[in-house]
C-alpha cells in the first residue's frame, strides 16, 4: 500500500465497552509501533513489534490494553472496559527492517469514550 | 518521568522571523529524530541525527545534535505560514526505547 492505514478513523464508545483498533503497516515494514496522543499533548509509546520477536509491551498503561500482530502485517490494539481517560488519538507507525528507524505514521484513530 | 524535555511548548512568530525549538535529555541518546505534525494531521518524519555534534540542513531548517548527545535543536530561518504545526523530537535511549518530547506548537502570524 501507499502508506500506513488505520481503521476506524473515528470511534465513539460507551464507558465499559471494549474497542478494537486496526493498523495496516506499509508492506515490507517489519517494525510496527502503537502510540497514544491525548489532546494537545505529545506522543506516548504503547507497544512495539519487531518481526517475529515478542513485542515490547513496556508502554502499555494498564492490563486493559493489549495488542496483537499477525506475522509482519496487520496489528490490532484492543482496549477492554474503556474509561474516559482512554479518549485520545491512537497512532500506528511502521518502519523498515531496523528497530526505531524512520517511522511512517498512519492517520490515527480518534477514540472518544462517553 | 519525562525522559525527553522539549521547550518552548508554544511559540508565536511573525512571518519572516526565525524559530528555534530545543530538546534535552538527562541520558545520552543513541540518536534523535524530528517530526512535524500539521494541525489535524499525523506526525511526519523530518530527519534523524546520529553523530555527536552533527548538523543537518533541509532548506530553511537546521538540525543540530549536541556534542554530548543529550540535546538537540531545530531552527527554522525566515518562517512561512506553511511551517505552522507542532514539532516533536524523539530521542532513542538504548536499543529499544524511543521517547517523544511534548512538542513545540508553532504559530506563524502572516
Amino acid at each position: 500500500g501507499a502508506g500506513v492505514s488505520q481503521s476506524p478513523s473515528n470511534k465513539v464508545t460507551e464507558k465499559g465497552k471494549d474497542v478494537e483498533l486496526r493498523c495496516d503497516p506499509i508492506s515490507g515494514h517489519t517494525a510496527l509501533y502503537w502510540y497514544r496522543q491525548r489532546l494537545g499533548q505529545g506522543l506516548e509509546f504503547l507497544i512495539y513489534f519487531q518481526g517475529n520477536s515478542a513485542p515490547d509491551k513496556s508502554g502499555l498503561p494498564s492490563d486493559r490494553f493489549s495488542a496483537e500482530r499477525t506475522g509482519e502485517s496487520v496489528s490490532t490494539l484492543t482496549i477492554q472496559r474503556t474509561q474516559q481517560e482512554d479518549s485520545a488519538v491512537y497512532l500506528c507507525a511502521s518502519s523498515l527492517v531496523l528497530s526505531w528507524n524512520e517511522q511512517y505514521f498512519g492517520p490515527g484513530t480518534r477514540l472518544t469514550v462517553t | 518521568g519525562q525522559q525527553v524535555m522539549q521547550i518552548p511548548q508554544y511559540q508565536h512568530v511573525q512571518e519572516g522571523e526565525d524559530f528555534t525549538t530545543y530538546c534535552n535529555s538527562s541520558t545520552t541518546l543513541s540518536n534523535i529524530q524530528w517530526y512535524k505534525q500539521r494541525p489535524g494531521g499525523h506526525p511526519v518524519f523530518l530527519i534523524q541525527l546520529v553523530k555527536s555534534g552533527e548538523v543537518k540542513k533541509q532548506k530553511r531548517l537546521t538540525f543540530q545534535f549536541g556534542e554530548a548527545k543529550k540535546n538537540s535543536s531545530l531552527h527554522i530561518t525566515a518562517t512561512q505560514t506553511t511551517d505552522v504545526g507542532t514539532y516533536f523530537c524523539a530521542g532513542q535511549i538504548g536499543a529499544n526505547n524511543l521517547f517523544f518530547g511534548t512538542g513545540t506548537r508553532l504559530t506563524v502570524i502572516p
